[in-house]
């Protein structure tokens, strides 16, 4: 299948700082991706759509100065926690399509301390 | 409204034996997509099988095979000859005319499957 890479696997930061993580599909192009958030046993929650070349689009209730996302080429979306809080900490995983399908990234343990 | 509901929290299966992990879903879109992932500890989203709406025959992946009913909205994951590994969080998931590119996932709250020695 197709791979797609998510860095980093795993980061632990001060409240108040920014973390950026990256997506990047290895093996094909991507127009979209999609970020997804998992807090502990529970299921998977979509945040926003990134669109390459326009802006990305957010569920309800995800603040998007809080979460800003670029998808900056066919191949690479960025999501990055600004000014990061406890409340954020959360398990992050991306995903893209490639036809019907989604791939996911191995997904980011976020650790705000 | 909830779009995949997983009605099994947990299940628990004996090596070597088969399991029917749940799923039923709802949607008015005729073309749309049904997945079925496996979440171990580690959190990668594995990848399992795939039925479309207008698949004919359910799908099959070598253990993995998806009892799809149209009619009742439901897309069962059978999993045959349980081993050790196979324990992990199991979610059943939906995308809406897959073919567009642009819609996401939806999940469903996930089974934990168990399999005892």
């Amino acid at each position: 299948g197709a791979v797609v890479s998510q860095h980093p696997s795993r980061v632990i930061c001060k409240s108040g700082t920014s973390v950026k993580i990256e997506c990047r599909s290895l093996d094909f192009q991507a127009t979209t991706m999609f970020w997804y958030r998992q807090f502990p046993k529970q299921s998977l929650m979509l945040m926003a759509t990134s669109n390459e070349g326009s802006k990305a689009t957010y569920e309800q209730g995800v603040e998007k100065d809080k979460f800003l996302i670029n998808h900056a080429s066919l191949t690479l979306s960025t999501l990055t926690v600004t000014s990061a809080h406890p409340e954020d900490s959360s398990f992050y995983i991306c995903s893209a399509p490639m036809a019907e399908k989604l791939f996911f990234g191995s997904g980011t343990q976020l650790s705000v301390l | 409204a909830q779009k995949i509901t997983q009605t099994q929290p947990g299940m628990f299966v004996q090596e070597k034996e088969a399991v029917t992990l749940d799923c039923t879903y709802d949607t008015s879109d005729p073309s749309y997509g049904l997945f079925w992932y496996k979440q171990p500890s580690s959190g990668e989203m594995i990848f399992l099988i795939y039925q479309g709406s207008y698949d004919q025959q359910n799908a099959t992946e070598g253990r993995y095979s998806l009892n799809f009913q149209k009619a009742r909205k439901s897309a069962n994951l059978v999993i045959s000859a349980s081993q050790l590994g196979d324990s992990a969080m199991y979610f059943c998931a939906m995308r809406e005319a897959p073919n567009s590119g642009n819609t996401p996932l939806v999940f469903g709250k996930g089974t934990r499957l168990s399999v005892i020695a």
